[in-house]
């Protein structure tokens, strides 16, 4: 139980395109949704907390217009990058929880690469 | 601001060994600890979740003891094998929003 699907798995674009990842709990409702980024070598980052709903709350020096967060649904979230550049080329990685107090479930990353 | 630390960064044991992985972090005002496998290239599994009011939590061969009043918690394989080979995140969740702050990592090889 509790799986979390997360994609496209690996993305591969040109410079000044918008690229949408999906984050979806399979087989339980997700109150809230997460996202990291993950740079080689480096821990994973908190990015955007996102509640079912409502606005996602975004962790200071994370730009809210560069990267738009969705979460339509209870078991759907979204993270779009708008015209991506190479620095934003990372690993993102989505996870979802249940209840407060729950642990989080994460789903298995997007290899994003900007050329 | 909490910061988590994760000593050593890379391990290697012959297969069988017993091991001890650990975590500090520097605000012992956490709700709780998990600790996560990541195989290369992949997202995160969790292992154990510790609340802050619990000292221990055990899982097969796994056991992730947290001390909070030092900041410190341990991950306890006992008879290593070598698909137990990934790195082992640990995790500090922030008040009670279940924020998760990372430590870098270790990562483990368990040589045949």
């Amino acid at each position: 139980g509790a799986v979390v699907s997360q994609h496209p798995s690996r993305v591969i674009c040109k410079s000044g395109t918008s690229v949408k990842i999906e984050c979806r709990s399979l087989d339980f409702q997700a109150t809230t949704m997460f996202w990291y980024r993950q740079f080689p070598k480096q821990s994973l980052m908190l990015m955007a907390t996102s509640n079912e709903g409502s606005k996602a709350t975004y962790e200071q020096g994370v730009e809210k217009d560069k990267f738009l967060i969705n979460h339509a649904s209870l078991t759907l979230s979204t993270l779009t990058v708008t015209s991506a550049h190479p620095e934003d080329s990372s690993f993102y990685i989505c996870s979802a929880s249940q209840a407060l107090n729950q642990p989080q479930h994460f789903g298995d990353g997007t290899r994003l690469s900007i050329l | 601001k909490q910061e988590v630390t994760q000593i050593p960064a890379a391990l290697s044991v012959p297969e069988g060994e017993n091991l001890v992985l650990n975590c500090s972090f520097t605000d012992s005002a956490i709700y709780n600890l998990q600790w996560f496998r990541q195989d290369p290239g992949k997202g995160l599994t969790s292992l154990l979740l510790i609340q802050s009011s619990q000292r221990e939590q055990t899982s097969g061969r796994l056991n992730a003891s947290l001390d909070k009043s030092s900041g410190r918690s341990t991950l306890y394989i006992a008879a290593s094998q070598p698909g137990d080979s990934a790195t082992y995140l640990c995790a500090v969740g922030r008040g009670g929003s279940e924020k998760l702050v990372f430590g870098k990592g270790t990562k483990l090889t368990v040589n045949p």
